[in-house]
């Protein structure tokens, strides 16, 4: 079955640091990957996806995310974080070769201290 | 750009009662999802719509859930007799035929007291 885990729950950080929020899949051949971020009392918002091609992808905000296969991994960084990217973070699997179904991870609170 | 729209933002409804959620997909899109997220936890899969039936649903998504798209552009979510436990924020997403990413509402948040 379809997983998706994010060993971090919560990863605090300093203004201008880098970041990295891990995430691992579990799926047989190779997933649709997407990076959602959700501002509190907001919805959700697409960051970045991967589908096929480069394993390098650039997103929105600055952010990018890179695909490994060996490792199952769809990591996402930002070499310098704002303090408005404080929100949470969701990796999700999904789209047409999960039957259309979306599959989320139990998402990293990101905190930004100055 | 397209979006998808969810209607109300904040539901509040007393237990037993039955709710309405209301959505507009992204007009061209043909696959149509609800997803539930309650408040600290992760986003949980509930349905998904195509071709005017369910296509899948979870475990969550039992009788007291049911989906209905009543016309070429709304998409709705019907819980009956409220619990407690529903109370959570409900996101409606679509994606096109090819299925390839979903597009999220803003959500609608639901308490039920």
């Amino acid at each position: 079955a379809q997983s998706v885990t994010q060993p971090d729950i919560h990863i605090t950080v300093s203004e201008g640091a880098s970041l990295e929020l891990r995430c691992n899949y579990s799926y047989g051949a190779t997933p649709y990957l997407f990076w959602y971020v959700q501002s509190p009392g907001q919805g959700l918002q697409l960051l970045l996806k991967y589908f096929s091609g480069d394993t390098l992808v650039q997103g929105i905000k600055g952010f990018e995310a890179e695909f490994k296969r060996s490792q199952s991994s769809f990591n996402l960084r930002k070499p310098s974080v704002h303090w408005s990217d404080a929100a949470e973070y969701f990796c999700a699997v999904g789209g047409s070769n999960t039957g259309n179904q979306f599959y989320f991870g139990t998402g990293t609170s990101l905190t930004v201290i100055p | 750009e397209p979006e998808v729209t969810q209607t109300p933002s904040h539901q509040v409804t007393q237990m037993g009662q039955e709710v309405i959620l209301r959505c507009v997909p992204i007009s061209n899109h043909l696959y149509f999802y609800w997803y539930r997220q309650i408040l600290g936890q992760k986003v949980e899969f509930l349905v998904s719509f195509y071709n005017n039936e369910i296509s899948e649903k979870s475990e969550i998504f039992d009788d007291q859930f049911s989906v209905e798209r009543p016309d070429g552009s709304n998409f709705t979510l019907k819980i009956r007799s409220t619990k407690l436990e529903d109370s959570a924020m409900y996101f409606c997403a679509s994606s096109d035929d090819r299925g390839t990413e979903a597009f999220f509402g803003q959500g609608t948040r639901l308490t039920v007291v």
